[in-house]
């Protein structure tokens, strides 16, 4: 079964330190893999997305994210976090041929001054 | 502006009553899907649809019904058969096929007293 793992569900940082918020998913066939971020009592917003090409992606508010096969993983990072960046943060996959996104739990990003 | 529009924000329902949410978008998307966000459990879907007229039960399917009338409305009833209706849920917009960026509405909250 399709699965994604957020293994960390809250992360506290100071503010313009560096974070990384982690995600693993269940296989290794083709993957589109999603970063969405939520803040409280709204929608989700679209980070970034991978579908193909480089492994490095660039998104929103200085947002990036790797994408490694080998480790079935597609970690968030960003060099320096600020006060606005407190959200909740979902990691997602489709498998190719398929249109339905599965998530993970969430993580909470909590910048503190 | 073109997007996703959920009404009400905010449901109260009595047990035993059933509720409709309604979801529209202007977006021209073909796909819609309905997903509930419970805390700590991510976003898990519980029905999607690709075309007019047809709809398909996510993973937890159980006490909800839909329909798919209008390529632009995709209303979701909570019935008296689901068991804790109490959530957040959210509704979301697609181009046909994978990889394509899924768009979401600001939610509605469900609460059952």
């Amino acid at each position: 079964a399709q699965s994604v793992t957020q293994l960390d569900s809250q992360v506290p940082v100071f503010e313009e330190a560096p974070v990384e918020l982690r995600c693993n998913y269940s296989s290794s066939v083709s993957v589109y893999l999603f970063w969405y971020v939520q803040y409280p009592n709204q929608g989700l917003q679209l980070l970034l997305k991978y579908l193909s090409g480089s492994t490095l992606v660039k998104g929103i508010n200085g947002f990036e994210a790797e994408f490694n096969k080998s480790q079935t993983s597609f970690h968030l990072r960003k060099p320096s976090v600020h006060i606005s960046d407190t959200a909740e943060y979902f990691c997602a996959v489709s498998y190719t041929g398929f249109q339905k996104l599965v998530f993970g739990t969430g993580t909470r990003l909590l910048v503190s001054p | 502006d073109g997007g996703i529009t959920q009404s009400p924000k905010y449901l109260f329902r009595k047990e035993g009553q059933n509720v409709t949410l309604s979801c529209e978008q202007n977006l021209n998307h073909d796909a819609m899907y309905w997903y509930r966000q419970d805390p700590g459990q991510g976003l898990r879907l519980i029905y999607y649809s690709q075309i007019v007229n047809d709809f398909q039960k996510g993973d937890i399917a159980e006490g909800y019904s839909v329909s798919r009338e209008k390529k632009e409305s995709f209303p979701l009833t909570v019935t008296s058969a689901q068991k804790n209706p109490t959530a957040f849920y959210l509704c979301a917009s697609s181009m046909q096929g994978s990889g394509n960026t899924i768009y979401f509405g600001e939610g509605s909250w469900l609460t059952v007293v």
